[in-house]
């Protein structure tokens, strides 16, 4: 597609309940990153994947979070056991390659934006 | 730690008037610098990118800004507001060749006719 697809729009879980946050990255486009945003507060870095391979996850803020690009395309961000703080705007992006300085192309997704009750 | 700071929650301005946006940061060396909009329900969108060199970088729909070293400091300007710009402005940094990007809390603009 012609941008970076996010799914769904808006996600209420109850607190305990496992979601699944889904990315469609832009076609061809190598690299992929989650990022959370909380309320009132700027984008986050959770995780990279070049391809199917993540290669930082550095950002995860607890082993309840988990994200998975298996064929090296769409990938999928899950949360177990959600928690109230866990209430944000989770962003994707893409870009072509990990860094082109000729044209920093991550292009941001809409973002999923997640509240636990 | 390497940190973004954007001074500014909300700022109001005039339609017409001139607008300036303030960011600061703190690295160890020179980062590379951006500007994203996000405007209600959408995604970011890169306004403008800083790397090296001239330091006034111009970026789309109007916008520019200015790098200054000995103030650690990104602003971003634009003579003449327009009502569609209003929307949340995000500075943001990395470290050379870093894909990781270091996110300011973002300052809101609203304009007023």
């Amino acid at each position: 597609g012609a941008g970076v697809s996010q799914s769904p729009r808006y996600k209420v879980a109850k607190r305990g309940q496992d979601v699944a946050l889904r990315c469609d990255p832009i076609s061809g486009h190598v690299s992929l990153f989650w990022y959370q945003q909380a309320l009132g507060q700027g984008p986050e870095f959770l995780t990279y994947f070049q391809n199917e391979a993540q290669l930082d996850k550095s950002g995860l803020p607890s082993d309840r979070f988990f994200a998975e690009r298996p064929e090296g395309s769409v990938s999928t961000l899950k949360i177990q056991r959600t928690q109230q703080e866990d209430s944000a705007v989770y962003l994707c992006a893409s870009s072509l390659a990990a860094w082109d300085r000729s044209n920093y192309g991550y292009t941001f997704g809409s973002g999923t934006r997640l509240t636990v009750v | 730690a390497q940190s973004v700071t954007q001074p500014d929650i909300h700022i109001t301005v005039s339609e017409g008037a001139s607008l300036e946006l303030r960011c600061n940061y703190s690295y160890g060396a020179t980062p590379y610098l951006f500007w994203y909009v996000q405007s209600p329900g959408q995604g970011l969108q890169l306004l403008l990118k800083y790397f090296s060199g001239d330091t006034l970088v111009q970026g789309i729909k109007g916008f520019e800004a200015e790098f200054k070293r000995s103030q650690s400091s990104f602003n971003l300007r634009k003579p003449s507001v327009h009502w569609s710009d209003a929307a949340e402005y995000f500075c943001a940094a990395s470290g050379a060749g870093s894909y990781q990007l270091t996110f300011g809390k973002g300052t809101k603009l609203s304009v007023i006719p």
